[in-house]
C-alpha cells in the first residue's frame, strides 16, 4: 500500500514560487500521483496528475524524477488565494489504495 | 450544470438513530465515493461504486451502507449512529477512476451526541 509523507506545514509570501514534495517510496508500478487543493469548509479540487518526468497545466507543474519515490508539487507566483491544504495521492484503479493522508498547510503571506 | 450537490449541509444526530445522506451528480460519471474527514485530518473512504448496482468497500466501512440504484445518485445510510462518526462528509464523482480526477460535493458536517 502505498503511503505518502508530505511536510505538515509550509509558508511562504506572494509573489514565490512554491514547491511542495511528497515522498512515495512504496509506489507501485501502477500508480499515478495526483494533487488536490482544499479550502476550508469545502471538499478538494483536483489541481494535477502525473506519472513520470514533468507536467503543466494553467494552474502548477508536477515534477517526477525517475526513480518515482517522490514528485514535487510547484505552485508558480502564489497569491493570498492559494492558501490552502494539498493534498498528495498515490493509487491505482484499485480504489481500497487511494489514500489521502493529513496534506500539507500552505499559508500565504503578504 | 449542479456537478456534485449533497444534503443536508448539516445534521445533528442522537446515539442511535439512523439517518440518510444524499449524493448526487449530473455529469453521467460511472464512479462515485464516499469519503468522511476528521478534524485536521485527510479523507479517508467509506465506501465506492463503479457503476449503477455495483458497489464496495473502502477504508472505513464499517457501520455504513451504500446502493447504486441509478447512474446519478449514491446515498449513504448509518445504520445507527455512534459519536465516532462526528465528521464532515464529502461525496464525490469521476468519470475515470478514484485514482483520478475526482470532483467533489461541498460537503455534510455531521454531529452525533
Amino acid at each position: 500500500l502505498a503511503k505518502t509523507t508530505q511536510p505538515i506545514s509550509m509558508d511562504s509570501y506572494e509573489g514565490q514560487e512554491v514547491n511542495i514534495t511528497c515522498s512515495h517510496n512504496n509506489i507501485a508500478t501502477n500508480d499515478y500521483i495526483t494533487w488536490y487543493q482544499q479550502f476550508p469548509s469545502q471538499g478538494p479540487r483536483f489541481i494535477i496528475q502525473g506519472y513520470k518526468t514533468k507536467v503543466t497545466n494553467e494552474v502548477a507543474s508536477l515534477f517526477i524524477p525517475a526513480d518515482r519515490k517522490s514528485s514535487t508539487l510547484s505552485l508558480p507566483r502564489v497569491s493570498l488565494s492559494d492558501t490552502a491544504v494539498y493534498y498528495c495521492l498515490v493509487g491505482d484503479s484499485s480504489a481500497s489504495k487511494i489514500i489521502f493522508g493529513s496534506g500539507t498547510r500552505l499559508s500565504i503571506r503578504p | 450544470n449542479a456537478g456534485v450537490t449533497q444534503t443536508p449541509k448539516f445534521q445533528v444526530l442522537k446515539t442511535g438513530q439512523s439517518m440518510t445522506l444524499q449524493c448526487a451528480q449530473d455529469m453521467n460519471h460511472e464512479y462515485m465515493s464516499w469519503y468522511r474527514q476528521d478534524p485536521g485530518m485527510g479523507l479517508r473512504l467509506i465506501h465506492y461504486s463503479v457503476g449503477a448496482g455495483i458497489t464496495d468497500q473502502g477504508e472505513v466501512p464499517n457501520g455504513y451502507n451504500v446502493s447504486r440504484s441509478t447512474t446519478e445518485d449514491f446515498p449513504l445510510r448509518l445504520l445507527s449512529a455512534a459519536p465516532s462518526q462526528t465528521s464532515v462528509y464529502f461525496c464525490a464523482s469521476s468519470s475515470t477512476g478514484l485514482d483520478y480526477e475526482q470532483y467533489f460535493g461541498p460537503g455534510t458536517r455531521l454531529t452525533v451526541t
